[in-house]
């Protein structure tokens, strides 16, 4: 069964540092998300594509976050520089289309900031 | 955008037992309502989702129940199990567009011996 692959699993990194996290969705899969889980809530939504173009940055903090997914398949997530307050399970999901609401989560990166 | 409320925030049943959890939205126009089980350490899993169309939908022990009247739904576990032991979320679409879900802020459920 085809899944979302994330990586690292695990990245503690010092503030003022960069990191990168990692995500290969579903093949076909033309919807990619981000979400930052904090422990005891549920996701929320940093960024949206649909295949290379986002749909949705909204809530993304452009003043130290990046995404792009530039041939349409995998995708990065930049924090640039990392802050206390980042540290969080950040989760990728992978939706068939852009009609659709099924939404398929990848194993998230566990970020702790020191 | 939607906004969705999910009850209890922990639930702890004896096994064997039922459990259920209840969530909230705000948008009439909310077609799609999923239900996620999150286990310690994993991913978040897709398990059971019903559409605006019909009221009620099972799969072996689990079942969701939709009451577009009163804009709630309702997951049922029957014969709880151990494994069954996990954070459940619920989401609807995020009407602001696209193809966006709105979570609920999770139910953690334990089963106990």
């Amino acid at each position: 069964e085809a899944e979302v692959a994330q990586s690292p699993r695990y990245k503690i990194t010092e503030k003022s540092q960069a990191v990168a996290f990692w995500c290969d969705p579903i093949s076909g899969h033309a919807t990619l998300y981000w979400y930052r889980q904090i422990l005891g809530q549920g996701p929320e939504l940093l960024v949206q594509f649909q295949d290379e173009s986002v749909v949705d940055d909204s809530q993304l903090p452009k003043d130290r976050f990046s995404a792009e997914r530039l041939k349409g398949v995998d995708s990065t997530l930049k924090i640039q520089p990392a802050e206390l307050g980042d540290s969080a399970m950040y989760l990728c999901a992978s939706s068939p289309g852009q009609f659709s609401y099924e939404q398929y989560f990848g194993p998230g990166t566990r970020l702790t900031v020191t | 955008g939607e906004n969705v409320e999910q009850h209890p925030s922990t639930l702890s049943v004896q096994e064997g037992d039922s459990a259920v959890i209840k969530c909230t939205y705000s948008d009439s126009a909310s077609n799609y309502f999923p239900w996620y089980k999150q286990e310690l350490g994993k991913r978040p899993q897709l398990i059971i989702d019903i559409r605006s169309n019909v009221g009620e939908k099972k799969d072996q022990r689990i079942a969701v129940t939709l009451n577009k009247t009163a804009k709630h739904f309702s997951l049922h576990i029957t014969e709880t199990q151990p494994e069954d032991s996990a954070v459940y979320f619920c989401a609807a679409p995020n009407t602001g567009g696209g193809n966006k879900l709105t979570f609920g802020t999770g139910t953690q459920l334990k089963v106990e011996l």
